[in-house]
């Protein structure tokens, strides 16, 4: 049992390039989250899945798409890099019974954009 | 929009003392969770509160929530230099499913 896996661990980027961000979990939950953690600001909410089939924007969505190819694997893409994207990126997933258990984090994405 | 926040940002206690940290959230929520983060490293579920008045206690860390007041405290008993890391205090945002907005953390240093 993995738990929540993102791939890949560093990345770096120049200005306008394009990637996708993997996360995979196996513990057969619901709903998958997509943060960015930014020194001073604590993580902030860029998208997330309830379930399979469907996604939100959270609080810092812009530059960013999303796709929940299936109850598994929640994908982060950038279409193009900008210097602003520069952080941490950590997926999380939840059993997504409301209140019954709490988000499990991935290990993390640090991207740097030049 | 929801807004969470933490005081202090930053804390230096000695080893052995007592301190709270603070959660303050702008919004009506009865879910609120406490995360436990080591540097270079992913977060680390410490407690989750469901309902008003709930109370959960691990070691030398206890927390609280009032949801009337919309506040949550981190009470820290005894400080060992092992709970030195940053801590975050996360509410969630909607009615169905979980969404979490966090506030910008609390970097715990304790020494000897």
């Amino acid at each position: 049992n993995a738990g929540v896996t993102q791939t890949p661990k560093f990345q770096v980027l120049k200005t306008g390039q394009s990637m996708t961000l993997q996360c995979a979990q196996d513990m057969n939950h619901n709903s998958m989250y997509w943060y960015r953690q930014d020194p001073g600001m604590g993580l902030r909410l860029i998208y997330y899945s309830a379930s399979e089939g469907t996604t939100d924007k959270g609080e810092v969505p812009n530059g960013y798409n999303v796709s929940r190819l299936n109850k598994r694997e929640f994908s982060l893409r950038l279409e193009s890099a900008a210097p602003s994207q520069t952080s941490v990126y950590f997926c999380a997933s939840i059993i997504g019974q409301a209140g019954k258990d709490t988000q499990y984090f991935g290990p993390g994405t640090r991207l740097t954009v030049l | 929009e929801l807004k969470v926040e933490q005081n202090p940002l930053f804390l230096s206690m000695q080893e052995g003392k007592n301190y709270t940290i603070y959660c303050n959230y702008s919004t009506t929520s009865d879910r609120l969770y406490w995360y436990r983060q080591d540097p270079g490293k992913s977060l680390e579920s410490l407690f989750v509160l469901l309902s008003n008045g709930a109370v959960k206690q691990e070691g030398r860390l206890m927390a609280s929530l009032d949801t009337k007041a919309r506040l949550s405290t981190l009470h820290i008993t005894a400080a060992v230099h092992d709970l030195s890391a940053t801590y975050f205090c996360a509410v969630d945002m909607v009615k169905a499913g979980t969404a979490l907005i966090f506030g910008k953390g609390t970097t715990l240093s304790v020494s000897s």
